[in-house]
């Protein structure tokens, strides 16, 4: 089955600075790459996902690579703020509502 | 509109006891999946439905587990003589039975197993 594995585990970046969490899956039949945020106590909140058809998106300060043959995905936060601090999980599933497989999420920590 | 709702959102309950969760998922999404998450981890699949069936039970870790779903609407976990190691935030996803893959989550239950 998929495995996907995310690094790193904790992240502290100053303000203004620029975040950098990798994932990296097993399973080549997956097409559908979601970015989750979780901050203390809430349910996860979807912040950004791409497809296998594309290898970028960008969402204002936020922006996923994927490279399908090396089956590694990044998520690039810029000019990072202190409300960015939250844990990010990546995840991988061979779509169409499919199972989501869950890396084991990169608690990022933005200091002012 | 409204998102997905988790009831209770705490549970404590003694080892041995049976417990129900449920899942109310956003109007109209046909699928459902229900999650784990252990203190300080990731979260962990557990069984997916679409609409009244269940085709992937591949993540329930043990017989004690089962889900159901009604009307292709609520859904209801269930876990027999609870264990100290099921202690967990059990989080509900629903999504459009559609191209578009986004699961949305619900708050989630906090169960705690004494």
């Amino acid at each position: 089955g998929e495995n996907v594995e995310q690094h790193p585990s904790t992240l502290s970046v100053q303000e203004g600075d620029s975040a950098v969490i990798k994932c990296t899956y097993s399973d080549s039949a997956s097409n559908y790459f979601p970015w989750y945020k979780q901050e203390l106590g809430k349910r996860p909140q979807l912040i950004i996902d791409i497809r296998s058809n594309v290898g970028e998106k960008k969402d204002q300060r936020i922006a996923v690579t994927l490279n399908k043959t090396a089956k590694h995905f990044s998520l690039h936060i810029t000019e990072t703020q202190p409300e960015d601090s939250a844990v990010y999980f990546c995840a991988a599933s061979a779509g169409h509502t499919d199972k989501l497989i869950f890396g084991t999420g990169t608690r990022l920590q933005v200091f002012p | 509109g409204a998102g997905v709702s988790q009831s209770p959102s705490n549970k404590v309950t003694e080892k041995g006891k049976d417990v129900e969760l449920r899942c109310d998922p956003i109007s109209g999404h046909t699928a459902l999946y229900w999650y784990r998450q252990s203190l300080g981890q990731g979260l962990e699949f557990l069984i997916y439905f679409q609409g009244n069936s269940a085709p992937d039970k591949s993540g329930l870790p043990s017989d004690r587990f089962s889900a159901e779903r009604t009307g292709g609407s609520v859904s209801t976990l269930t876990i027999q003589r609870t264990q100290q190691e099921d202690s967990a935030v059990y989080l509900c996803a629903s999504s459009l039975w559609t191209d578009t893959d986004t699961q949305y989550f619900g708050p989630g239950t906090r169960l705690t197993v004494l």
